[in-house]
């Protein structure tokens, strides 16, 4: 899986947009980009996912570059729950040789403040 | 609730013990996983099923470390002579296995070798 490297500590303001950038300069054409966040003492949760083309659900938006090197998880109002280590996680689609499970790095720690 | 339950949550032992953990996964879901989580780190993959088969070990799964799913259904994940490196969050995980997204984790199990 290609490795990615994300800040490992953003702040943001309650109410304004989180803005959480991963860079992976070495992705392949078939890997898929991955968000997920894991809140003090409880177990990570899905966020979004995509390959090619921006993505949005009811929790973030994902924006991926072009070139497919960099993305951006975007939380567009945050709040003080949105306080969590966010895991940007590169891998192959599932069933794909070597691509069963998740590498996780040491993600970004955002903090939300008041 | 109908999500992945582990138990225990919190297990204090002392070098040398066994302990095991139980993961009970969405009953629907094939494919479960296993993750170790120490402070500050993210999880890191150990191994993982697809209904009973065990289908890929982690170099991180040593000898001391063995892991079942019998009916396809719970696991188990026993660590036998248990070392203070073994203190960690140890996660479970489950997925359908035609999903493309979302894995599912619990809340972890706690382990303290003291």
């Amino acid at each position: 899986d290609a490795k990615t490297t994300q800040p490992t500590s953003m702040d943001c303001a309650e109410g304004r947009a989180a803005n959480l950038p991963c860079n992976h300069s070495t992705i392949s054409g078939n890997e898929y980009v991955y968000w997920y966040r894991q809140i003090h003492s409880q177990g990570p949760q899905y966020i979004i996912h995509g390959l090619k083309n921006n993505e949005t659900n009811e929790m973030a938006s994902l924006i991926i570059t072009e070139d497919r090197k960099s993305s951006t998880l975007i939380l567009p109002h945050a709040t003080l729950r949105d306080t969590a280590v966010y895991y940007c996680i590169v891998r192959g689609a599932w069933g794909q040789t070597g691509a069963n499970n998740l590498f996780f790095g040491t993600g970004t720690r955002l903090t939300v403040i008041p | 609730d109908t999500g992945v339950s582990q138990d225990p949550r919190h297990k204090i032992t002392k070098r040398g013990q066994n302990v095991t953990f139980r993961c009970d996964p969405i009953s629907e879901h094939n494919r479960l996983y296993w993750y170790r989580q120490t402070l500050g780190q993210g999880p890191e993959f150990l191994t993982y099923f697809q209904n009973e088969a065990q289908l890929e070990k982690s170099r991180l799964l040593s000898d001391r470390f063995s892991a079942e799913r019998p009916k396809g259904s719970f696991s188990t994940l026993e660590i036998q002579r248990t070392e203070q490196g073994d203190s960690a969050m140890y996660l479970c995980a489950s997925k359908f296995m035609e999903d493309t997204g979302e894995l599912f984790f619990g809340e972890g199990s706690r382990l303290t070798v003291l």
